[in-house]
This record gives C-alpha cells, sequence and structure tokens, in this order.
C-alpha cells in the first residue's frame, strides 16, 4: 500500500473549516483513500473515503486532486468535539489481505 | 458507532493469569481484526479473520491467541502476557466486496499488565 504524509498537528478556530491535508504521490490506480479519526483513547472512527471523486457525507468533504498524488479531509464548521488525530490511509479495496496502515496521523486541536 | 463492541473496557493482569477480550459486530460483516495500539505508537494490525479463517497473523507472540467461532465473534486469548503488552487492543469488522473495505472500530480494551 502507498505510504502517506499528513502535518505532525493542525490548529482550527471553532466554527471554522478544517482543511487536513495529505499526501500520496505514490498511490496506483486502485488504491482508495480512506480517512478515520481518533479521539483520545478510543477506537478509530470512519469518516469518508473516495478513489477519484471528490465525496461529501454528514461527516466531512474529501477532496482528491486530479493526478490523485494527494487529498484534501475538509470538515466545514468545526467543533470542540473534532480535536481528534486524522489519520489519512491509502489501500487497495480489493483484497482483505492488505489492510490498514495507521501512520501517526495530524493532531487537529480545534480552539474556542 | 456501536456496530462493533468490546469487552471489558479495561482490564488488569498480572504476568501469570489467562484472560480472554471479546468482540461482536453487528453488521452482518464477514471479516473481523485485531489491532494493539501502544502508548504513543499507530495502531498494529495483529490478526485478520475472513469467513471464520485466518487469513493474517502479523508476527505476533504464542501468548496472543487468537479465535473466531463465527463472523460476528471474535476473541483474543492472553496468557503469561508481559508489561510490555500493556495496550489498547482494538477489534474492526468489515464486508468483502468492490468498492473499498470501509473498517469499522470497537471502542476497545484497555489492558494493563502488572
Amino acid at each position: 500500500d502507498a505510504k502517506t504524509t499528513q502535518p505532525t498537528s493542525m490548529d482550527c478556530a471553532e466554527g471554522r473549516a478544517a482543511n487536513l491535508p495529505c499526501n500520496h504521490s505514490t498511490i496506483s490506480g486502485n488504491e482508495y483513500v480512506y480517512w478515520y479519526r481518533q479521539i483520545h483513547s478510543q477506537g478509530p472512527q470512519y469518516i469518508i473515503h473516495g478513489l477519484k471523486n471528490n465525496e461529501t457525507n454528514e461527516m466531512a468533504s474529501l477532496i482528491i486532486t486530479e493526478d490523485r498524488k494527494s487529498s484534501t479531509l475538509i470538515l466545514p464548521h468545526a467543533t470542540l468535539r473534532d480535536t481528534a488525530v486524522y489519520y489519512c490511509i491509502v489501500r487497495v479495496g480489493r483484497n482483505y489481505g492488505q489492510n490498514f496502515v495507521f501512520g501517526p496521523g495530524t493532531r487537529l486541536s480545534v480552539l474556542p | 458507532e456501536t456496530g462493533v463492541t468490546q469487552t471489558p473496557r479495561h482490564l488488569v493482569m498480572g504476568m501469570t493469569n489467562k484472560k480472554s477480550l471479546k468482540c461482536e459486530q453487528h453488521l452482518g460483516h464477514n471479516a473481523m481484526y485485531w489491532y494493539k495500539q501502544s502508548a504513543k505508537k499507530p495502531l498494529e494490525l495483529m490478526f485478520v479473520y475472513s469467513l471464520e479463517e485466518r487469513v493474517e497473523n502479523n508476527s505476533v507472540p504464542s501468548r496472543f491467541s487468537p479465535e473466531c467461532p463465527n463472523s460476528s465473534h471474535l476473541f483474543l486469548h492472553l496468557h503469561t502476557l508481559q508489561p510490555e503488552d500493556s495496550a489498547l487492543y482494538l477489534c474492526a469488522s468489515s464486508q468483502e466486496g468492490a468498492g473499498g473495505r470501509t473498517q469499522y472500530f470497537g471502542p476497545g480494551t484497555r489492558l494493563t499488565v502488572l
């Protein structure tokens, strides 16, 4: 699976959009981009995933560049409860044997 | 997310004890996973079960023994653990198929080995 690079930490003001970048320059054509977050000492929570097109759900939007070498997770109106570590993962969707590799992620702090 | 439950949520055990962690998924998935998360470290995949068959074992010491009696339940049997095995143990499940294999995680069991 392709490796990802994320900033170690970011701050965001409450009520503003949080834009979390991820670089995955070695991604291959059949690898999906996944985003999870983990609030302190809890299990990771699935946020969103995509292959090529931009995706949106009730939690966030995922913008994937046309060359697929990077993506951005957008939390449109960050709240204090969005403070967490955010993980960007790329993996092949087809083979269950190829699993999620969690890097260190980005620690997002939403400030009042 | 309440689709994956884990019990107990907290466990303290001595090095000579035998205990088991339990995971149950209510999502109708057919693959289940055990992960370990030590303090300030990324998640490490331990075991993968698909259709109740173990398909991956990431060089985990034999003092950890998984069991998957059916597609909804997964156990991790623990014996003669070491203090360095203290960690958050996470269970996850997913459904095989195209379109990606989103894994859904349980809340974890916080294990302390004395």
